[in-house]
């Protein structure tokens, strides 16, 4: 079945460090892919997502490329701030799977000042 | 636009009462809304996905007659956590979708509901 298995946390960076977190999936169609970032005590939201191979996501400074190959789509970001502190879910969704989104365990992120 | 809505944001209630949470997709008809459970630290947990008009799609090991789910129409949802007990205590998020191209699903704030 579709799983997404995601780097453990919490990553601690200081400010305007460079961030990575990775992402690998399995899935038996071609799934779309998201990044999903929860605040404290928040929903989700979405922070960006593709939907077929070599398509980039991007928003707010955050990009991740869907990367068929080798089954990833990880999470990167330049210079990050405090006020990316969060939990970010990497997801899939398919048809195949009747559109339910399988998320990761989540990664928590600390940004120090 | 896609906004999502939950009510009530937080809810607590005593042992052995029932707790319903709505769940309304605001400027769009939902085809399909999935219902997750999330405990601290914790990813979500798929419930059960429901289609306007028919019973649930429960996940393994949700008990169907503990979380009566109910999709009346096209923008509303609601579930029904019946006889809570203390250890039922947790994050109940919706989300909403439309059958498209993209399966992007749009997410709720989330009910955090405490049984005492």
């Amino acid at each position: 079945g579709n799983s997404v298995t995601q780097m453990e946390g919490p990553v601690t960076l200081s400010e305007e460090a460079f961030l990575t977190i990775n992402c690998t999936y399995t899935a038996t169609g071609y799934p779309s892919l998201f990044w999903y970032v929860q605040y404290p005590g928040e929903g989700l939201q979405l922070l960006l997502k593709a939907t077929k191979a070599d398509d980039k996501g991007s928003n707010k400074g955050f990009e991740a490329t869907y990367r068929k190959e080798t089954t990833s789509f990880h999470l990167e970001k330049g210079s990050v701030q405090v006020s990316d502190s969060a939990v970010y879910f990497c997801a899939l969704s398919d048809h195949g799977g009747g559109f339910k989104t399988i998320f990761g365990a989540g990664t928590r992120l600390f940004v120090k000042a | 636009g896609a906004v999502v809505s939950q009510h009530p944001s937080w809810v607590i209630c005593k042992s052995g009462t029932s707790v319903k949470i709505e769940c309304r997709s605001l400027d769009f008809q939902a085809t399909t809304m999935f219902w997750y459970r999330q405990f601290p630290k914790q990813s979500l947990m798929l419930m059960a996905t429901s289609n306007e008009g028919s019973k649930a799609t429960y996940e393994q090991g949700v008990e169907k007659d503990k979380f009566l789910i109910n999709h009346a129409s096209l923008t509303l949802s609601t579930l029904t956590v019946t006889s809570a007990h203390p250890e039922d205590s947790s994050f109940y998020i919706c989300s909403a979708s439309v059958a498209s191209g993209n399966y992007e699903q749009y997410f709720g704030p989330g009910t955090r509901l405490t049984v005492t």
